[in-house]
């Protein structure tokens, strides 16, 4: 079973869409959960940080569900500069970090 | 600036060749790691380092070997044992646990 699972996409939204990904892991005992973005061809950069009171950052929102094992980013107001991968993350005990294989966004004119 | 160089950004190799990648910090973060990522998939963790001295195996560690005898350094050696070397290849670091990784800007890695 994988450590943390994504649903793929793509998403394709129009400019001022809000959209929201979902992303589950199997260990209960992981500590931090994160989310990253990913650019075509370019190394991910963390987006934010994710933590169990939920926390906003502009048109960016995420969520932890510990009971249910799952963090949610959700996007509001799309802009043509959100298209990109979006990676799920998350720590276990002894900081070694697992990643989703990421969901496609293209947000269209 | 502070940051994650790699180097360098294209290379390009004969099968058969060993290849040493680059991968150097100036965050002073304790741990450092390298990631393969293949087209269209997600990142496999390869090796890990904690502390200087000290590096863990991850997941797809057959055919590469690393060492860590500086905090700022952790490169990252592409052996002629390695079946598929072709790939992107990310080196990242992060300091205390709870916060996140941080990326260099990747090599991509041709064996011809």
């Amino acid at each position: 079973r994988k450590e943390v699972e994504q649903d793929p996409g793509p998403f394709n939204v129009p400019e001022g869409a809000t959209v929201a990904f979902n992303c589950t892991y199997s260990n209960s005992a992981s500590q931090s959960f994160f989310w990253y973005r990913q650019d075509c061809r370019k190394e991910p950069k963390l987006l934010m940080s994710v933590y169990s009171s939920g926390n906003e950052d502009g048109r960016f929102t995420a969520q932890l569900n510990r009971a249910s094992q799952y963090i949610s980013l959700l996007i509001r107001d799309s802009k043509l500069s959100d298209s990109a991968t979006y990676l799920c993350v998350v720590t276990n005990p002894g900081n070694q970090f697992y990643f989703g294989t990421g969901t496609s966004l293209t947000v269209i004119p | 600036d502070g940051g994650i160089t790699q180097s360098p950004k294209y290379l390009f190799r004969k099968e058969g060749q060993n290849v040493t990648l680059s991968c150097e910090q100036n965050l002073n973060h304790d741990a450092m790691y390298w990631y393969r990522q293949d087209p269209g998939q997600g990142l496999r963790l390869i090796y890990y380092s904690q502390i200087v001295n000290d590096f863990q195996k991850g997941d797809i560690a057959e055919g590469y070997s690393v060492s860590r005898e500086k905090k700022e350094s952790f490169p990252l050696t592409v052996t002629s044992a390695q079946k598929n070397p072709t790939a992107f290849y990310l080196c990242a670091s992060s300091q205390t646990e709870g916060l996140g990784q941080y990326f260099g800007p990747g090599t991509r890695l041709t064996v011809l």
